[in-house]
């Protein structure tokens, strides 16, 4: 699997849109950008993925760009709660047995 | 959503005493699951594939007798910690895909803390 590279932490305001960026440069042409976030002491939760298009779902959106070697995941309205570990991850396919490989990932905070 | 659920949430043992993990999949039939162990302050790091019905499939450098994984049927794997000593104290994650949902996304579920003491 393609690896990808995000900024290890950032801020953001309770209310604001959070803008969490991540690099594949790598990807191939059947590999998924994936988004999971991890709360403190939880197991990872799933929030968006796509392949080419952008994608939008109750939680965020998500923004490819036409090279697919980048993607940017957005929190329309970031609320304290939103503050986790965010991981972009980049998986062949869609079938069940693809094992998910987590990087660093981001931290954010949510600051009132 | 799917739900995968995880027993026990936490749990302190002796140093030498071993440990029972399980995972099930409560809505949906899993034929792969997947454990990680996490410890503070890192990513998840993927320990071994379960596979129903077969031999689990461990990464590079995870021992395969001292974490022994098994899959017996299609909502339950477990993963059992042998000969506990501190350093396995970890935070234990499993997830699970099902392969009749349209968006395969993995299903976590909430992990494990193991205290060896």
């Amino acid at each position: 699997d393609a690896k990808t590279t995000q900024p290890p932490s950032m801020d953001c305001a309770e209310g604001r849109a959070a803008n969490l960026p991540c690099n594949h440069s790598t990807i191939s042409g059947n590999e998924y950008v994936y988004w999971y976030r991890q709360i403190h002491s939880q197991g990872p939760q799933y929030i968006i993925h796509g392949l080419k298009n952008n994608e939008t779902n109750e939680m965020a959106s998500l923004i490819i760009t036409e090279d697919r070697k980048s993607s940017t995941l957005i929190l329309p309205h970031a609320t304290l709660r939103d503050t986790a570990v965010y991981y972009c991850i980049v998986r062949v396919g869609l079938a069940a047995g693809n094992k998910l490989t987590f990087g660093g990932g981001t931290r954010v905070l949510v600051k009132p | 959503g799917a739900v995968v659920s995880q027993h026990p949430s936490r749990v302190i043992c002796k140093s030498g005493t071993s440990v029972k993990i399980e995972c099930r999949s409560l809505d949906f039939q899993a034929t792969t699951m997947f454990w990680y162990r996490q410890f503070p302050k890192q990513s998840l790091m993927l320990m071994a594939t379960s596979n129903e019905g077969s031999k689990a499939t461990y990464e590079q450098g995870v021992e395969k007798d001292k974490f022994l994984i098994n899959h017996a049927s299609l909502t339950l794997s477990t993963l059992t910690v042998t000969s506990a000593h501190p350093e396995d104290s970890s935070f234990y994650i499993c997830s699970a895909s099902s392969p009749d949902r349209v968006n395969t996304e993995a299903f976590f579920g909430q992990g494990t803390r193991l205290t060896v003491v």
